[in-house]
């Protein structure tokens, strides 16, 4: 199985909206609504952002929301606020019974 | 509240077998509501996927690591467990365990705080 692919950085100003793109094939994200969506800071173990293509865990603010179209799913943050610089990894439940993760988007807020 | 909490030496050596062990705390690992997974992340690397498993002791495994992985659990114990043979240097990473909730289709809501595993003579 291959890595989703993500783009390597974005970047945005406080306030500004920002989104991650994450493409995969028919065999994981084209194929289910199973895309999950994890923010990472430095040193920290990853956390769960979105689940589900687009629901929110609670806790998680709604200024962090999911989408999919076809074999690209996409996180998008508004408002961006400082405490957003973080990596960002999506995930996708695949056809095998796997689960496979993108290479980390590193958000930078201007 | 739930916490899983990682175990292990952070020292193997190479063609040696990685042990790691994930205790799970302020829950019952045999609820039966949930799969139980390792991911690890190479310094300044992405994630990657090792496995899984359920209470039943049904497991997947990344293609890429099956030959070498095996995931347990140990109900008695509150725990499951990671075994990774023949170790290399490429093995070297932060392992996490995390609780993968049956209620959500995909998404990992509790993780570990990791524990870093160097492999190396």
């Amino acid at each position: 199985q291959s890595a989703l692919t993500q783009p390597a950085s974005v970047s945005g100003s406080p306030g500004q909206s920002i989104t991650i793109s994450c493409t995969g094939t028919s065999s994981d994200v084209g194929g289910y609504n199973y895309v999950s969506w994890y923010q990472q800071h430095p040193g920290k173990a990853p956390k769960l952002m979105i689940y589900d293509v687009s629901n929110r865990p609670s806790g998680v603010s709604n200024r962090f929301s999911g989408s999919k179209s076809g074999n690209t799913a996409s996180l998008s943050i508004s408002g961006l606020q400082a405490e957003d610089e973080a990596d960002y990894y999506c995930s996708s439940y695949t056809s095998s019974s796997t689960v496979v993760f993108g290479g980390g988007t590193k958000l930078t807020v201007l | 509240q739930v916490q899983l909490q990682e175990s292990g030496p952070g020292l193997v050596k190479p063609s040696q077998t990685l042990s790691l062990t994930c205790t799970v705390s302020g829950g019952s690992i045999s609820s039966g509501s949930y799969y139980w997974s390792w991911i690890r992340q190479p310094a300044g690397k992405g994630l990657e996927w090792i496995g899984r498993i359920y209470t039943s002791g049904s497991t997947n495994y990344n293609p890429s690591l099956k030959s070498r992985v095996t995931i347990s659990v140990d109900t008695s114990k509150n725990q499951f467990s990671l075994k990774l043979s023949s170790v290399t240097a490429a093995d070297t990473a932060v392992y996490y365990c995390a609780r993968w909730p049956k209620q959500l289709n995909y998404g990992m809501d509790v993780w570990g705080q990791g524990t870093t595993v160097t492999v190396s003579s």
